[in-house]
């Protein structure tokens, strides 16, 4: 069955410096999502992302934050500059455009657990 | 206000039983849909069961069934024949038409089944 996959599955970094999630959704999906989990708190959406281009984002992705497709396969989050704060699990989810409820479900990754030290 | 309360932070069931997780949300968009998801303690997140708000019939899926009460605003998630493997955390999360494909998740309800 057709999964999205997350590396690394775990990053440390320090304070300030910049870090790469990245996604590959599943094949046939268009529709491409980053949801950011902190330890023991709800999942929140950071971003949406259609057609090459962002269609929606939430409060919290502000300007450290930047999504990319590079190529056919990649979703990647960027955090520029990482804050204690950042530290939290990272999800990608894809989800297709065919008709019916279908097209809603989002597939989730395993996540990146990202400790921001 | 909360788009999606769940009201139980904590829950336990004996094996075999069946459990209702609680789940009521807040929109005054016409078009919407409500998921759950199951995050085990791995981390991933397993979804479960969709219910749109035009579907005339509850949601149902295996041992997964959504008690969706449209007047009420609420969506429990009813989970029959509990097993060990149940246990988790469980989210109940919504999708507005308007706010496009975005979901907005509850704060979770970890499910202990006992042996």
């Amino acid at each position: 069955e057709p999964e999205v996959t997350q590396t690394p599955s775990h990053q440390v970094t320090q304070m300030g410096q910049e870090v790469i999630l990245r996604c590959v959704p599943i094949s046939n999906h268009l529709y491409f999502y980053w949801y950011r989990q902190i330890l023991g708190q709800k999942v929140e959406f950071l971003v949406s992302f259609y057609n090459n281009e962002i269609s929606e984002k939430s409060e919290i992705f502000d300007d450290q934050f930047s999504v990319e497709r590079p190529d056919g396969s990649n979703f990647t989050l960027k955090i520029r500059s990482t804050k204690l704060e950042d530290s939290a699990m990272y999800f990608c989810a894809s989800s297709d455009t065919t008709d019916g409820p279908e097209r809603y479900e989002q597939f989730f990754g395993p996540g990146t657990r990202l400790t921001v030290l | 206000a909360q788009k999606i309360t769940q009201t139980q932070p904590g829950m336990f069931v004996q094996e075999k039983e069946a459990v209702t997780l609680d789940c009521t949300y807040d929109t005054s968009d016409p078009s919407y849909g409500l998921f759950w998801y199951k995050q085990p303690s791995s981390g991933e997140m397993i979804f479960l069961i969709y219910q749109g708000s035009y579907d005339q019939q509850n949601a149902t899926e295996g041992r997964y069934s959504l008690n969706f009460q449209k007047a009420r605003k609420s969506a429990n998630l009813v989970i029959s024949a509990s097993q060990l493997g149940d246990s988790a955390m469980y989210f109940c999360a919504m999708r507005e038409d308007n706010a496009g494909n975005m979901l907005t998740f509850g704060g979770g309800t970890r499910l202990m089944v006992k042996p």
